[in-house]
């Protein structure tokens, strides 16, 4: 069974705009970490924000927050005041108990227009 | 936060032929990880590099095709051996990171193979 879900394949964004990037996951384990990632046409990896299980409020980076909703496993990022840097291949990824090993999702290629 | 040197950044390699991928973290990590992107396609883990022992493989990738060294807690090296087009992707090491042991992954800048 896939551990992370993203469904959005792509997404088109109004420059000034906010944008929301889901993400499920499925996990038995009671401790987990939840990260976000983007990808530019580059191929680094840049990590943008971590939430784990035990966190009691939701995490936030900048213009970057991560909606935490432990209840449905869903863990969706977003992007205010959206950049034309912005435009990348943003992935969810997580960790499962004492493990670091990170399980991805299949990503979301945002495009951010002028 | 973990600073990780990576090459060669891009290849072109002959179908048939070995390529080693060299990976250098600015402190010492436990745990190295190596992942492999393929075209379009999301990262999926090869193995966990321990220093000190063999490292450990995931489903789908074996030691023969992807033998990975460890000789010390900075450094590590992932060959890709007899090379077909099917192993063009990008592959990338990683390290924990963070002030809180879990809280952050850094990846290196990536390998990106073309087999011909």
């Amino acid at each position: 069974a896939q551990k992370i879900t993203q469904t959005q394949p792509g997404m088109f964004v109004q420059e000034k705009e906010a944008v929301t990037l889901d993400c499920t996951y499925d996990t038995s384990d009671p401790s987990y970490g939840l990260f976000w990632y983007k990808q530019p046409s580059s191929g680094e990896m840049i990590f943008l924000i971590y939430q784990g299980s035990y966190d009691q409020q939701n995490a936030t980076e900048g213009r970057y927050s991560l909606n935490f909703q432990k209840a449905r496993k869903s863990a969706n990022l977003v992007i205010s005041a959206s950049q034309l840097g912005d435009s990348a291949m943003y992935f969810c990824a997580m960790r499962e108990g004492s493990d670091y090993k990170l399980s991805f999702g299949a990503g979301t290629t945002v495009t951010v227009r002028a | 936060s973990a600073v990780i040197s990576q090459k060669p950044s891009r290849d072109i390699c002959q179908r048939g032929t070995s390529l080693t991928i060299q990976c250098q973290v600015d402190s010492q990590v436990t745990m190295m990880f190596w992942y492999r992107q393929q075209p379009g396609q999301s990262l999926t883990l090869i193995a966990t590099a321990n220093q000190g022992s063999e490292a450990t493989y995931e489903s789908g990738f074996v030691i023969d095709k992807f033998p990975i060294s460890r000789p010390n807690l900075t450094f590590s090296t992932l060959t890709v051996s007899n090379m077909s087009p099917e192993d063009s992707s990008i592959y990338l090491c990683s390290v924990e990171g963070g002030t809180t042991p879990g809280t952050e992954a850094f990846f290196g800048q990536g390998t990106r193979l073309t087999v011909v």
